[in-house]
């Protein structure tokens, strides 16, 4: 199998907090993960590629400071929203690679900022 | 720029099949993908198929890929009331890097 999780599934956090989301890769390493955001109704939005041992590379209009991202391992990718306000809130989402073309989706983060 | 378009919302009734459309602009692409998502949930990869092939046939599941007119449909045979989710086609650009385009999602809703 291929099985990617996610930790939180869902969180609630104060504006001006940091909120940090796990990625991991269960079952196969995983040299490169992604990023996505997803708002309601809408597709998913790539936001950054996160390659194992080396920094991310993050998509046009993505705040690199904003949204700080780890890949401390072959299976661990983290997210970490910075001083997160409620226009972050959103569904996160992040995939693994498992062989060059195949790529399998986290269950999401819901965030919510109040 | 890469773009992927889909029809929005798709309606069936319960035992027939499905078929969901979807266009793409980069020609280079390698792989072309359909993920399933349903609601609150993430993506399932339900199928792909390499650019030098025409079809991929899965159990219920038909892709077909016309290279030329760079369009791409998905048959859903038998649609069940459980297939009812949104339906992503996705393109993998050559030298991406494994970065995917997606569309805009279309809504299947299958009706007993």
């Amino acid at each position: 199998g291929a099985v990617v999780s996610q930790h939180p599934s869902w969180v609630i956090c104060k504006s001006g907090t940091s909120v940090k989301i796990e990625c991991r890769s269960l079952d196969f390493q995983a040299t490169t993960m992604f990023w996505y955001r997803q708002f309601p109704k809408q597709s998913l939005m790539l936001m950054a590629t996160s390659n194992e041992g080396s920094k991310a590379t993050y998509e046009q209009g993505v705040e690199k400071d904003k949204f700080l991202i780890n890949h401390a391992s072959l299976t661990l990718s983290t997210l970490t929203v910075t001083s997160a306000h409620p226009e972050d809130s959103s569904f996160y989402i992040c995939s693994a690679g498992k062989t060059g073309y195949e790529q399998y989706f986290g269950p999401g983060t819901r965030l919510t900022v109040t | 720029g890469e773009d992927v378009e889909q029809s929005l919302f798709l309606s069936v009734r319960e035992g027939d099949s499905s078929v969901i459309n979807c266009t793409y602009t980069d020609s280079s692409s390698t792989y072309l993908y359909w993920y399933k998502q349903e609601p609150g949930a993430g993506l399932q990869l339900l199928t792909y198929i390499f650019s030098n092939m025409d079809m991929k046939q899965d159990q219920r599941l038909t892709v077909l890929l016309n290279k030329k007119d760079k369009h791409l449909s998905l048959r859903i045979a038998d649609t069940q009331t459980g297939d009812s989710a949104i339906y992503f086609c996705a393109e993998e650009g050559g030298n991406q890097g494994g970065k995917l385009i997606f569309g805009q999602g279309t809504e299947l809703s299958v009706k007993p």
